[in-house]
């Protein structure tokens, strides 16, 4: 059964670079979509794109200039860099699993990231 | 963007109600829409998916059904363990987006 499980600093401090990763077991990263999707503390899910195990990749609008997805299939991993945090973007970080028609099957339990000085 | 609005955002109601919650898009996704269950402090699972195909392993007592822009996510008897928050989400176009949910608590 395939598992997902993010990992990165707890704390970011504002105008720095927030960096995550998310480790697949059970599973090949190989054909399939792979989303990361945030949600801020008490409020709703924000979807911020995907990277395809190829490397291509889809990013939302609203965070296309600050965001840079990257996978790893030998580490069977896929990874988030999202540049000049601000107190905005502190909540808990989500990765999911998809194939191209496909909602979001399969979910990772989730990082809290705290933007703060 | 596809904006996603649900409603109500938040209700009440007993065991064994029948619930209904609403999500309209402002454009037409046909049938691609999801719907979750998110239980707080845990991530989302799926419930529904292509409007009205339920998810394995989810009760029965769940239902979707809608097309377009119009949809419905039911619960014919609501339970204990149905308190949470769903989402809706189309999965038509990117950017894929979500509703601002809608908190079921059990009176």
């Amino acid at each position: 059964q395939v598992q997902l499980l993010e990992s990165g600093p707890g704390l970011v401090k504002p105008s720095e670079t927030l960096s995550l990763t998310c480790a697949v077991s059970g599973d090949s990263i190989n054909n399939y979509y792979w989303s990361w999707i945030r949600q801020p503390p008490g409020k709703g899910l924000e979807w911020i794109g995907y990277i395809y195990y190829t490397g291509s990749t889809n990013y939302s609008p609203s965070l296309k200039s600050r965001v840079t997805f990257s996978v790893d299939t030998l580490e069977n991993q896929f990874s988030l860099k999202l540049t000049s945090v601000t107190a905005a973007d502190s909540g808990v970080y989500f990765c999911a699993r998809h194939t191209f028609g496909d909602p979001l099957r399969v979910w990772g339990q989730g990082t809290l990231v705290t933007v703060s000085s | 963007d596809v904006q996603m609005t649900q409603s109500p955002s938040t209700l009440s109601a007993s065991v064994g109600d029948r619930v209904t919650i609403t999500c309209r898009a402002s454009q037409t996704i046909s049938g691609w829409l999801a719907w979750y269950q998110q239980k707080p402090g845990k991530a989302p699972t799926l419930l529904i998916y292509k409007a009205s195909t339920l998810e394995s392993g989810v009760p029965s007592r769940f239902s979707g059904s809608g097309f377009g822009t119009e949809f419905t996510l039911t619960i014919s008897s609501l339970q204990p363990d149905d308190s949470a928050t769903y989402y809706c989400q189309q999965y038509n176009v990117y950017p894929r987006t979500f509703g601002l949910g809608t908190k079921v608590e059990i009176k």
